[in-house]
């Protein structure tokens, strides 16, 4: 299995201010034949599931602001946060989609300082 | 509108039986892969299973292989998880979860697009 780590674990950052989340797969998900990253970003705020944020790495998806942006490839992939809003504070999750199991870091909580 | 509403969680004893159901609106159902989901309380997200369109392949977890089967009903646009011999380590919310569509019925890998609300599973004496 693909074992996928965050860092850091929790995260406060003020308003308006930007925030990092950080992620390390243990094995490449960049797939050769196509040069894409089987890589993906999730947000999920207390009581809700998760919202998908960004997929192969770094195509935001369909309504999301354009402050959240995901780079990267290969086995290190970054989510940035430009100018942090009170609605952004959850938990950040990233995943990998390049093989089954489909597996996810631990999760980073972001919270407001 | 995408729409999945699972439901069938509730509290069951250590190696007892729950069928848990996704009801899907909003899109072709029988088009998508379809995924399971959990989150223990207060932990991550972990994988659980997989099928394709039609129900003709599905994957498991190691966790849960042997124990639970994934299975659909097209005509009724619904998923489900059939979960025997329950453990205390099963407890969690469990997510159905639609990927990207994918073409090929034999292999999928693209990320979810949507998830349900999530129904919670205890298992406990």
């Amino acid at each position: 299995d693909i074992v996928m780590t965050q860092s850091p674990d929790s995260l406060a950052v003020s308003l308006g201010e930007r925030a990092t989340i950080n992620c390390k797969s243990s094995q490449s998900v960049l797939y050769s034949s196509n040069s894409k990253n089987y890589f993906a970003w999730y947000q999920q705020k207390p009581g809700q599931p998760p919202k998908l944020l960004i997929y192969w790495a770094s195509t935001r998806e369909s309504g999301v602001p354009d402050r959240f942006s995901g780079s990267g490839s290969g086995t290190d992939f970054t989510l940035t946060i430009s100018g942090l809003q009170a609605e952004d504070v959850a938990v950040y999750y990233c995943q990998q989609y390049y093989s089954i199991p489909q597996t996810f870091g631990q999760g980073t909580k972001l919270e407001i300082k | 509108e995408v729409q999945l509403v699972e439901s069938g969680g509730g509290l069951v004893q250590p190696g007892g039986s729950l069928r848990l159901s996704c009801a899907a609106s909003g899109f072709t159902f029988s088009r998508y892969w379809m995924h399971w989901v959990r989150q223990a309380p207060g932990k991550g997200l972990v994988w659980v299973s997989r099928i394709n369109g039609d129900g003709s392949s599905t994957t498991y977890a190691d966790s849960v292989k042997g124990r639970f089967t994934i299975f659909r009903d097209n005509a009724k646009n619904t998923l489900y998880l059939h979960m025997n011999s329950l453990r205390a380590e099963d407890t969690a919310v469990y997510y159905c979860a639609r990927v990207e569509y994918c073409s090929d019925p034999t292999s999928c890998y693209t990320w979810f697009d949507h998830w349900g609300q999530g129904t919670l599973v205890t298992v406990s004496s």
